[in-house]
């Protein structure tokens, strides 16, 4: 079936340093989603990529879709603690008999900031 | 936060007693979804419903049941507990709508501890 990896799995930062998660599909993706978690909390929705090559950007942080629509990137620029928790990508796959494009999540990387 | 509950938010259960846990909804989200987390594989879909009583098998539905009477409740019945079954246990409800991202609102989560 379609895998979706993420690197690194953790990363440990100081605060003001930048930070960059990279995700891989094993398979052609209609778009990607990014989530982030926070400890003890439930994934929330950040942000999707739809065409190939394409750039978004909130505050800090950098959201890139592959040429290939294969793999994408986040990135985040000064790292703050609030920027603590673990940033998932999911890319929707295609259309099952029922229509319906279920999300695969990457593994997700653990981002931990220290003051 | 979107309105969705999970119940019970913890539980300890013992190896062969079957569990149901519930996933209640008041945004009126045609789609509800059962995932499983555990450390190093992300987020990985149980089982997902496109509607009343009509579901399908995610990715690790061995072992898991669900069942969906209405639109606003989804239930996911482990038959027979197993040791394997140990992990936090998120719900999530999307929409489809033209004007959105079709994102996933995620529940608070339980716990689920199976000895």
């Amino acid at each position: 079936g379609q895998q979706v990896m993420q690197i690194p799995q953790y990363q440990h930062v100081q605060e003001g340093e930048d930070f960059t998660t990279y995700c891989n599909s094993s398979t052609t993706l209609s778009n990607i989603q990014w989530y982030k978690q926070r400890p003890g909390g439930h994934p929330v929705f950040l942000i999707q990529l739809v065409k190939s090559g394409e750039v978004k950007k909130q505050k800090r942080l950098t959201f890139q879709f592959g040429e290939a629509k294969k793999n994408s990137s986040l990135h985040i620029t000064a790292t703050q603690t609030t920027d603590v928790g673990t940033y998932f990508c999911a890319g929707k796959t295609p259309p099952g008999n029922t229509g319906f494009q279920k999300l695969v999540f990457g593994t997700g990387t653990r981002l931990l900031v220290s003051p | 936060d979107a309105g969705i509950t999970q119940s019970p938010r913890h539980k300890v259960t013992e190896t062969g007693t079957p569990v149901t846990l519930r996933c209640h909804q008041t945004e009126n989200h045609r789609y509800m979804y059962w995932y499983r987390q555990d450390p190093g594989h992300g987020l990985r879909l149980i089982h997902y419903s496109y509607g009343v009583k009509d579901t399908d098998k995610g990715e690790v539905s061995d072992g898991y049941s669900v069942s969906r009477s209405k639109t606003e409740d989804f239930l996911l019945t482990l038959e027979s507990a197993t040791s394997s079954q140990t992990s936090v246990y998120f719900c999530a409800i999307s929409e489809l709508r033209i004007s959105s991202y079709n994102e996933q609102f995620f529940g608070p989560g339980t716990r689920l501890t199976v000895l």
